[in-house]
């Protein structure tokens, strides 16, 4: 079982729509989750992070836990063609040799103009 | 206040050669990740270490990969006797603690003719 699935899309939205990209992730130690946005050709770059159940909003990013479903969402309001990258969900787990990240295989946006 | 610095961008060696890849962290950041990012695949978890330390290689081949982070200097990740296989792009990233978000350097590209 992987540490961190999502579903590989891809996920196609008009510009102006709420995007919804979802990450479910297996350890329960899990600690804190992570969004990061990846353009093609280029490095990943952290959008969010949250640690407690719950919604965390940062500008057009809205980032939802529920630990007890191991689920972990990012909602992006009023989508625009920029948004179009895929997005990729890191969730960190507490090892032995400290803590871990593990992330899943991203999700591709399509915001459609 | 330079980001994850990662050079060279782009890499081409033949097969056989040894590919050399450096990172340098963040400032202030003393733990370093190094990720490798197949086409079309998510990032796989390679090794991870602090100065002069190597805390987590599960995820590195056992042979022909090796990676340092000395007292002075970047980090590096090096492949010896490199195969078409080893064609990919190696992310390096850095946070200042166990528990931060990563931020990662722009990558490097190894081709392997």
């Amino acid at each position: 079982q992987k540490e961190v699935e999502q579903n590989s899309g891809p996920l196609s939205v008009p510009e102006g729509a709420i995007a919804s990209l979802n990450c479910t992730y297996s350890d329960r130690g899990s600690q804190s989750f992570f969004w990061y946005r990846q353009y093609s050709g280029k490095s990943p770059e952290l959008i969010m992070f949250i640690y407690s159940n719950g919604d965390k909003e940062d500008g057009r990013f809205t980032a939802q836990l529920n630990k007890a479903s191991q689920y972990v969402s990012l909602l992006i309001r009023d989508s625009q063609p920029s948004d179009s990258a895929t997005y990729l969900c890191a969730v960190n787990v507490p090892r032995n040799t400290g803590n871990q990240f593990y992330f899943g295989t991203g999700t591709s946006l399509t915001v459609i103009p | 206040n330079a980001g994850v610095m990662q050079n060279p961008r782009h890499l081409v060696r033949r097969r056989g050669q040894e590919a050399r890849l450096r990172c340098s962290p963040m400032k202030g950041h003393s733990h370093v990740y190094w990720y490798r990012q197949l086409p079309e695949e998510g990032l796989k978890f390679m090794v991870y270490l602090q100065k002069e330390n190597i805390i987590d290689e599960s995820g590195m081949p056992k042979e022909r990969f090796s990676a340092e982070f000395p007292k002075e200097g970047p980090s590096i990740l090096r492949i010896q006797q490199v195969v078409r296989g080893d064609s990919a792009a190696y992310f390096c990233a850095s946070s200042p603690s166990v528990k931060g978000g990563y931020t990662f350097g722009s990558g490097t590209r190894l081709t392997v003719v």
